[in-house]
């Protein structure tokens, strides 16, 4: 079964500061892997995904991240931090079970943006 | 387009009573999941559906129905609420047609059962 590890249930960075969010991922396939955002007291929205071709992937408000197999990492970066950006952020991965689409979630990681 | 919009956004029981959430998309999506939040431990399936009339066990089902009468709409229903279902639900859907498809979140239903 696939799964996703996120290093790290709170993080804090000053505004300005790079984001660094942390993923691994188990997979004995080639996996497909995304990063959702939840801003508080609402649902999870996509922030990116990877599926094939370049491992660099570019998402929505300046996030990005780097899919490298040799170390099963997927981490989420930002150059800058901005105080829109503490939300909590959930990688996840993508598999097929039983005919369906299971999209298996880590615990989560809390970005606090101190001003 | 609405997206996915779930009812109600707060509720609040006695141990033993019943009630029902209902999720609703307007994306004519065949997949919708209902999921579970609890603090520390990310989002868990309860049940999913893949398309109307069709549902199924997701991790931790026990506790919890579904029915998938409309291809729209899905419901999720707790028989006897106990304390250990105090939770944030939140329902999703999905083409499902790929493995890069993505999930469309609801808004969540806060669940408090006392």
């Amino acid at each position: 079964a696939q799964s996703v590890t996120q290093l790290g249930s709170h993080v804090s960075v000053s505004e300005g500061a790079l984001v660094l969010l942390r993923c691994n991922y188990s997979s004995s396939v080639p996996p497909y892997l995304f990063w959702y955002v939840q801003y508080p007291n609402q649902g999870l929205q996509l922030l990116l995904k990877y599926t094939t071709g370049a491992t660099l992937v570019k998402g929505i408000n300046g996030f990005e991240a780097e899919f490298k197999k040799s170390e099963t990492s997927f981490h989420l970066t930002k150059p800058s931090a901005h105080m829109s950006d503490a939300a909590e952020y959930f990688c996840a991965v993508s598999d097929r079970l039983r005919g369906y689409q299971k999209v298996t979630f880590g615990t989560g990681t809390k970005l606090q943006v101190i001003p | 387009n609405a997206g996915v919009t779930q009812t109600p956004k707060f509720r609040v029981l006695k141990t033993g009573q019943s009630m029902t959430l209902l999720c609703a998309q307007d994306m004519n999506h065949e997949y919708m999941y209902w999921y579970r939040q609890d603090p520390g431990m990310g989002l868990r399936l309860i049940h999913y559906s893949v398309g109307e009339g069709t549902t199924a066990k997701g991790e931790v089902p026990d506790g919890y129905n579904v029915s998938r009468l409309k291809k729209q709409n899905f419901l999720l229903g707790l028989e006897s609420a106990a304390p250990s279902q105090t939770s944030v639900y939140f329902c999703a859907s999905s083409s499902g047609r790929l493995l890069s498809d993505e999930q469309y979140f609801g808004p969540g239903t806060r669940l408090t059962v006392t």
